[in-house]
């Protein structure tokens, strides 16, 4: 068990540039979720994938922001024309789903993203 | 919608000293709660959670949490605090059947010596 990795871990860019993120989940986890957490506030979710399929997402992932998760293992988190208020950490983490019983998240390290 | 609270934005706890977090919920039912501990510029780390039956739950680093329905509060506490406690720790709580977790705005805790 290797955790949950996220790549780049660190990333700042211009607005109205593109970023991409990677996360790849504990292998056997096949429920992957976004959140973003902004300084001095608790994550916020953005979205979450079961297998392939992306089942939810917050009114907080504006157009400008997609998500893939393609073969259900990693994910990834595109924001497009990227603004300044988007600068936060992005977390990533992942479970296995389980039936009547609660699941555990495990987090990855995040990616901090700053715009200029 | 189920939301969280966590009242003390910051705590300082002499080391050996005992500490307790605080966490209030909002939820028409039991929900599932968490608290999560993350250390500066990291993920987060789960320290403990609860789904149902035994309503004092023990964590990983020596944490404990009691879940109090006629509260709403689901509480952490150390006996004896060190200071690598020192850190942000967030409470959460998940709907039953739903995935999503809701946090609160978490509470940074400082260990002076």
């Amino acid at each position: 068990d290797t955790g949950v990795s996220q790549d780049p871990r660190h990333k700042i860019t211009k607005r109205g540039q593109n970023v991409t993120f990677r996360c790849d989940p504990i292998s056997e986890h096949n429920r992957l979720y976004w959140y973003r957490q902004t300084l001095g506030q608790g994550p916020e979710f953005l979205t979450y994938f079961q297998n392939e399929a992306q089942l939810e997402k917050s009114r907080l992932l504006s157009d400008r922001f997609s998500a893939e998760r393609p073969k259900g293992s990693f994910s990834t988190l595109e924001i497009q024309r990227t603004e300044q208020g988007d600068s936060a950490m992005y977390l990533c983490a992942s479970s296995r789903s389980t039936s009547g019983i609660g699941e555990t998240q495990y987090f990855g390290p995040g990616t901090r993203l700053l715009v200029l | 919608a189920q939301s969280v609270t966590q009242p003390d934005i910051h705590i300082t706890v002499s080391e050996g000293a005992s500490l307790e977090l605080r966490c209030n919920y909002s939820y028409g039912a039991t929900p599932y709660l968490f608290w999560y501990v993350q250390s500066p510029g990291q993920g987060l780390q789960l320290l403990l959670k609860y789904f149902s039956g035994d309503t004092l739950v023990q964590g990983i680093k020596g944490f404990e949490a009691e879940f109090k329905r006629s509260q709403s509060s689901f509480n952490l506490r150390k006996p004896s605090v060190h200071w690598s406690d020192a850190a942000e720790y967030f409470c959460a709580v998940a709907a039953p059947g739903f995935q999503k977790l809701v946090f609160g705005t978490g509470t940074r805790l400082l260990v002076s010596p």
